[in-house]
């Protein structure tokens, strides 16, 4: 079955920096992969998704990029913020069903 | 809309009891889901259904059992609770399995003592 593998476990960076977190997936098959952002107490939500047929999609200061040769994903957040700070989940979709979550990145961002 | 709603938000078991985790949707949503959360480890597929009277086990299913009746209502049923079940449960759903954004309920704290 599909396995996430997801890089740093944690990452601390200062107000205005850019925060890259990076995922790995193992099945080829992948075609679909989201990235969830959950606040402290909160239910995981949407940020940005993208399909096997695009390699990069941004929406004001976060992207995704997607290598399918290498089968890995990085999420990008540009001019962070210190509500940026949550953690983030990136996660993969085989079409077969089940969406696979990788096993999260706490991003503290300090003022 | 009220999205994906559960009940009850936190619980507190004695090992050996049973209970259900009660989940529904009224997006009319034919895909629906079961995660367990737990430090370290991300969220792991419990049960999933594709449909009503379709469900099937995910990464982590044993312990639990799930029914799906109808397309609104997707229970967790604990059966003999243990320690190892204290986690955060968090029930989803999509419109179709495979395709669009899968929305997920507030969340069960659930203590196993």
């Amino acid at each position: 079955g599909e396995n996430v593998e997801q890089h740093p476990s944690t990452l601390s960076v200062q107000e205005g920096d850019s925060a890259v977190i990076k995922c790995t997936y193992s099945d080829s098959a992948s075609n679909y992969f989201p990235w969830y952002k959950q606040e402290l107490g909160k239910r995981p939500q949407l940020i940005i998704d993208i399909r096997s047929n695009v390699g990069e999609k941004k929406d004001q200061r976060i992207a995704v990029t997607l290598n399918k040769t290498a089968k890995h994903f990085s999420l990008h957040i540009t001019e962070t913020q210190p509500e940026d700070s949550a953690v983030y989940f990136c996660a993969a979709d085989t079409g077969f069903q089940k969406l696979v979550f990788g096993t999260g990145t706490r991003l503290l961002v300090s003022p | 809309n009220a999205g994906v709603t559960q009940t009850p938000k936190f619980q507190v078991l004695k090992t050996g009891q049973s209970m259900t985790l009660q989940c529904a949707q009224d997006m009319n949503h034919e895909y629906m889901s079961w995660y367990r959360q737990d430090p370290g480890m991300g969220l792991r597929l419990i049960h999933y259904s594709v449909g009503a009277g379709i469900t099937d086990q995910g990464e982590v299913p044993n312990g639990y059992n799930v029914s799906r009746s109808t397309t609104e209502d997707f229970p967790l049923r604990l059966l003999s609770a243990a320690p190892s079940q204290t986690s955060v449960y968090f029930c989803a759903s999509r419109r179709l399995a495979g395709e669009g954004e899968q929305f997920f309920g507030p969340g069960t704290r659930l203590t196993v003592l």
